[in-house]
């Protein structure tokens, strides 16, 4: 039982052009959401992150956009760099609890 | 400063033995998460110290898992008897234990059994 989904194992752009990466979540009781890259051999680092007070948090060339009534977020990557290419993985967490769950990851190819 | 550390890195062994897998989180982070990653899979969730005390240990897959964490610092995650199906990428991650703070991840022991 899935409950953070990342339904796209993987993504291919063109250097420059954007990027889009989408989650899907089930549980309701979700509030805040975490966006984290991972490169081979490494473990993944932070991103960006959105409260679900929220409905857009940008931080450079990232920003993440929450729709709560579809339990849809997404993270857009504008311009996309060869740098870029990685896996992504979505997570969620709820009030009180400090374990985030986490989705399968999309996999990102930025191309030259 | 120095990130979360994870030894060994690379770890193949016969099935049937044990394991153990080591974690040192970042200096003054309270809290300390074991997930794991198999071939294709997203990240699962193992087991959560706060501190010395493990307030979820809800996603260890079977009794042959058990984890510790000794003076709120370095953690040993261990698999007795080991079989085919634990083969995975083992990820610690560390954090400040508060609401919402991000987890810090070490680069994973891979476990191959074979």
């Amino acid at each position: 039982d899935q409950q953070v989904k990342q339904n796209s194992p993987s993504l291919s752009v063109q250097e420059g052009r954007i990027s889009i990466l989408n989650c899907d979540y089930t549980n309701s009781m979700f509030d805040y959401f975490l966006w984290y890259k991972k490169y081979p051999a490494e473990g993944p680092t932070f991103l960006i992150s959105i409260s679900s007070i929220k409905d857009k948090n940008e931080d450079g060339r990232f920003t993440v956009f929450l729709n709560k009534s579809a339990k849809h977020l997404s993270l857009h990557i504008v311009p996309s760099q060869p740098g870029d290419s990685a896996v992504y993985f979505c997570a969620a967490s709820r009030g009180g609890s400090y374990i985030p769950t986490f989705g399968r990851g999309t996999s990102l190819i930025v191309h030259p | 400063g120095a990130g979360v550390s994870q030894s060994p890195s690379n770890k193949v062994t016969e099935k049937g033995k044990d394991v153990e897998l080591r974690c040192d989180p970042i200096s003054g982070h309270t809290a300390l998460y074991w997930y794991r990653q198999s071939l294709g899979q997203g990240l699962e969730f193992l087991i959560y110290f706060q501190g010395n005390s493990a307030p979820d240990k809800s996603g260890l897959p079977s009794d042959r898992f058990s984890a510790e964490r000794t003076g709120g610092s370095v953690s040993t995650l261990t698999i007795q008897r080991t079989q085919q199906e634990d083969s995975a990428v083992y990820l610690c991650a560390s954090s400040l234990g508060t609401d919402n703070s991000p987890l810090h991840f070490g680069n994973g022991t891979r476990l191959t059994v074979t």
